[in-house]
């Protein structure tokens, strides 16, 4: 079980740049979201689905798209980057609503 | 706004003393408490949790202490170990899947 896996690692953008964050999970879970973390700010909840065809808006959604035609994988999109989207972003999946599981996160920096 | 406040932001403590991480929420909705864990570069992984039907939890050297009249969680880390050095995030949820975590902190175990 690779668990909760996210590309790219590291990534640099422009200002107006558009990207997808990748993220896959190999444990057939329903749940799966998408966070930012800032310093001092804990992590904050971008999106969320709850199953294949089904997403919602976190705290924090605007300047970011997902999808979920899968279980098994769910794309963030960055439609125009900005530099308060630098941070870094974890993917994480869930069987229920209590325990997550989060990938190894990908750190962006947008200039 | 929903809020789950934490502190301290940073904490030292001596190799076998006692690790103690407060956090406060607002929401009487709220019915399940996690504490995270993480390491640097990596992503955040559950460390226990609580419901609020129990006033303390223990798993191993960890312990959550929960008052539900003052709406406050702690974590306390017993013979604290340099190996426990490490960010600690609370979180609260209202069972709609959707995580409100604190700010973190930042514990460091010194030999």
């Amino acid at each position: 079980n690779a668990g909760v896996t996210q590309t790219p690692k590291f990534q640099v953008l422009k200002t107006g740049q558009s990207m997808t964050l990748q993220c896959a999970q190999d444990m057939n879970h329903e749940y799966m979201s998408w966070y930012r973390q800032d310093p001092g700010m804990g992590l904050r909840l971008i999106h969320y689905s709850v199953g294949a065809g089904i997403t919602d808006q976190g705290e924090v959604p605007n300047g970011y798209n997902v999808s979920r035609s899968t279980t098994e994988d769910f794309p963030l999109r960055l439609l125009s980057a900005a530099p308060s989207q630098t941070s870094v972003y974890f993917c994480a999946s869930s069987p229920d609503i209590y325990e997550q599981f989060f990938g190894p996160g990908t750190r962006l920096t947008v200039l | 706004q929903q809020q789950v406040k934490q502190s301290p932001q940073s904490l030292i403590v001596q190799k076998g003393g006692i690790s103690i991480i407060n956090c406060a929420y607002e929401n009487t909705a709220f019915d399940y408490f996690p504490w995270y864990q993480q390491f640097p570069g990596k992503g955040p992984a559950l460390l226990i949790a609580i419901r609020p039907d129990v006033s303390e939890k223990k798993e191993g050297r960890f312990t959550i202490s929960f008052n539900k009249s003052a709406k406050q969680f702690s974590l306390h880390i017993m013979d604290s170990q340099p190996g426990d050095s490490a960010t600690y995030f609370c979180a609260a949820s209202d069972s709609n899947y959707q995580l409100i975590w604190g700010a973190g902190t930042k514990l460091i175990i010194k030999p």
